[in-house]
């Protein structure tokens, strides 16, 4: 069975640091894109992040750029996403999900996602 | 950065009806567009990819088509778990993939 846990959300003042991992099972990790996808309470989907499948290549959405860096370890089939200067509009529950390296844009599975709360 | 514009922002329906839901990018994406379900406290599901395929266990009442930078889901026949938030979501280009801002299919 497929299996994506999310862990490391939680509550952190403007400016703080927080580092998010996703813990993958069931699938052959180091086949699969990874991306991490947040979503604002009451909001719609946003990509902040994804990896390739040995974590050579990385995209960011541009509100995050600079401030979150997502990697990888696939020997312990985890996925992380470290997130500085944190702001008010970071709120939301960061999901990750993977995608196959044949269709990396096409996320097939998803975790339940983690919470992060940015205020003061 | 590309965007997807989704229309209507909500759609009532009565069950067992139809429904078109449309998606529009700025900019050409190919066929590179997905669809998804999200149903509220759940993670979003998988329906479509290249614009017209069905994911696995996807039932047939769902089609997608459209090309370029005009998207459709259509449901057919809608059932009571088929009302939801779907949401389209290129991939055209691996930089700046983006989400549309989702079509809410409520009970009419």
């Amino acid at each position: 069975e497929v299996q994506l846990v999310e862990s490391g959300g939680g509550l952190v003042q403007p400016g703080g640091s927080l580092r998010l991992s996703c813990a993958a099972s069931g699938f052959t990790f180091s086949s699969y894109w990874m991306h991490w996808v947040r979503q604002a309470p009451g909001k719609g989907l946003v990509c902040v992040s994804r990896i390739n499948s040995d974590g050579s290549s990385t995209s960011y959405a541009d509100s995050v750029r600079g401030r979150f860096t997502i990697s990888r370890d696939n020997a312990k089939n985890t996925l992380y996403l470290q997130m500085n200067s944190l702001r008010a509009e970071d709120t939301a529950l960061y999901y990750c999900a993977r995608a196959p390296e044949v269709s990396p844009g096409v996320i097939d599975y998803w975790g339940q996602g983690t919470l992060v709360t940015v205020s003061s | 950065e590309i965007v997807m514009t989704q229309s209507p922002a909500t759609l009532s329906v009565s069950p067992g009806e139809s429904a078109t839901l449309s998606c529009r990018a700025s900019q050409s994406v190919s066929s590179n567009l997905a669809w998804y379900q999200q149903k509220p406290g759940q993670t979003p599901r998988l329906l479509i990819y290249g614009a017209s395929t069905r994911a696995t266990g996807i039932p047939a009442r769902f089609s997608g088509s459209g090309s370029g930078t005009e998207f459709t889901l259509t449901i057919s026949s809608l059932q009571s778990e088929d009302f939801a938030v779907y949401y389209c979501h290129h991939y055209n280009n691996w930089l700046t993939w983006t989400f549309g801002q989702g079509t809410k299919v409520e009970v009419k």
